[in-house]
Parts: C-alpha cells; sequence; structure tokens
C-alpha cells in the first residue's frame, strides 16, 4: 500500500522555541493532507486540512499563527509548532489521499511525537 | 451531536474467542464511508476495514468484519478468533460526502482491546 512518512518520529524541544514537522507521500501525489493531534488516551483531532499550492484550512479553535502548515508541493506538507509551550506536547499525525487514488483511501503517517519542557 | 460515538473505553477477550467493537454514527448525508483503525502502542494508524453507505454486503477483510446495520446507523467491527498481537486502540471513522474531495474523518473515542492468553 501507499506510504506515508513523517520526521522526525520524536523531537523533545524547551519552551518557546518552534518545531517543524515533515510529513511526505513517498509513492503517489497528495493535493490534501489533514493533520491531526492526539493527546494520550484520547482520540484523533483534525487541526487542519493541507491543500497543495494554496492556504490551509484550519479547524475551530486552532491558532493558524501558532500553528503553521506548508503544502509546496504534492509530496509534502509541513506543520510548524511556533514559540512551542509544554501543552503543545501531543503526538502529531499526518494523512493524506492519493490524488488519483481511490475515495475511500487515506493514509497515515506513523506520527510525531512532541516533548515541550 | 457526535458524529461518531464509541461506548465501549475498554474490551477484554479470551484469545482466539470473537469480540464485536461498537460503533454508531451520526449522518445527514445520503453517502458516506465507515472506517476501522487499529492503533497499537506504536501510534501508527492501521486501516482494518471500509464500509460504503451504499454497499449491499457487510465488509470483510481476513479475521475484521463489519456488521453494518444502516437503519440502526452502527457499523459494529467483529474480531474473530482474537489473537494477542490484536491489543490496541480501535477507532471508528466516518468520512461524509461519498466521492467528494477533501472531506475530513470524523473519529470516535477509541476502545481499548486486550487480549487475554
Amino acid at each position: 500500500g501507499a506510504v506515508v512518512s513523517q520526521h522526525p518520529s520524536r523531537v523533545i524541544c524547551k519552551s518557546g522555541t518552534s518545531v517543524k514537522i515533515e510529513c511526505r507521500s513517498l509513492d503517489f501525489q497528495a493535493t490534501t493532507m489533514f493533520w491531526y493531534r492526539q493527546f494520550p488516551k484520547q482520540s484523533l483531532m483534525l487541526m487542519a486540512t493541507s491543500n497543495e499550492g494554496s492556504k490551509a484550512t484550519y479547524e475551530q479553535g486552532v491558532e493558524k499563527d501558532k500553528f503553521l502548515i506548508n503544502h509546496a508541493s504534492l509530496t509534502l506538507s509541513t506543520l510548524t509548532v511556533t514559540s512551542a509551550h509544554p501543552e503543545d506536547s501531543s503526538f502529531y499525525i499526518c494523512s493524506a489521499r492519493d490524488s488519483g487514488g481511490a475515495w475511500n483511501e487515506q493514509f497515515f503517517g506513523p506520527g510525531t511525537r512532541l516533548t515541550v519542557l | 451531536a457526535q458524529k461518531i460515538t464509541q461506548t465501549q473505553p475498554g474490551m477484554f477477550v479470551q484469545e482466539k474467542e470473537a469480540v464485536t467493537l461498537d460503533c454508531t454514527y451520526d449522518t445527514s448525508d445520503p453517502s458516506y464511508g465507515l472506517f476501522w483503525y487499529k492503533q497499537p502502542s506504536s501510534g501508527e494508524m492501521i486501516f482494518l476495514i471500509y464500509q460504503g453507505s451504499y454497499d449491499q454486503q457487510n465488509a470483510t477483510e481476513g479475521r475484521y468484519s463489519l456488521n453494518f446495520q444502516k437503519a440502526r446507523k452502527s457499523a459494529n467491527l467483529v474480531i474473530s478468533a482474537s489473537q494477542l498481537g490484536d491489543s490496541a486502540m480501535y477507532f471508528c471513522a466516518m468520512r461524509e460526502g461519498l466521492g467528494r474531495t477533501g472531506n475530513q474523518f470524523y473519529f470516535g473515542t477509541g476502545t481499548s482491546l486486550t487480549v487475554i492468553p
């Protein structure tokens, strides 16, 4: 099946610093990618929908200035957590749809565990 | 209203027995898809099974089957012959607008399944 990678898989940073997380579709083109956040023992919460070549669509309550999303190519979307604070510590997961694939296909990355000290 | 409801926070099953994980959904869109994902402790989301709202028959994938009861808006996952490796979190999800692009997934709160040797 199609593969989505995320980098890094785990990151620890100091409060106030910025962290960039990459999401790549390795063997398909993805015009749309999704970013989720998952707190321990909770469900995945959609943060934003990333569209190639245009601005991301953020869900209500998600600060667009804090969580910067860039989808510059058909295979790469990045999420930058700016001025991270301990409450931003979470598991961040991206998913991508194959632009030429079936409607029911959506592939998830392995996730990035962010810890802000 | 919750789009996806999973009422079982935790379930236990004896190895080699079958188990049913409950999922109900809420939508007014006649076109939708229902999904089940497995999330082991590593965090990756593993796709298990898909059911389209217009599918006449219940979906099956190996030991997984989806008991789709459209009138009751339920999409329960049945795992037959449970194995120790089935121990994980299980998420039910829905995507509305069959065939339309960009629509998000709605996830339930998950069920933690533990298989007992």
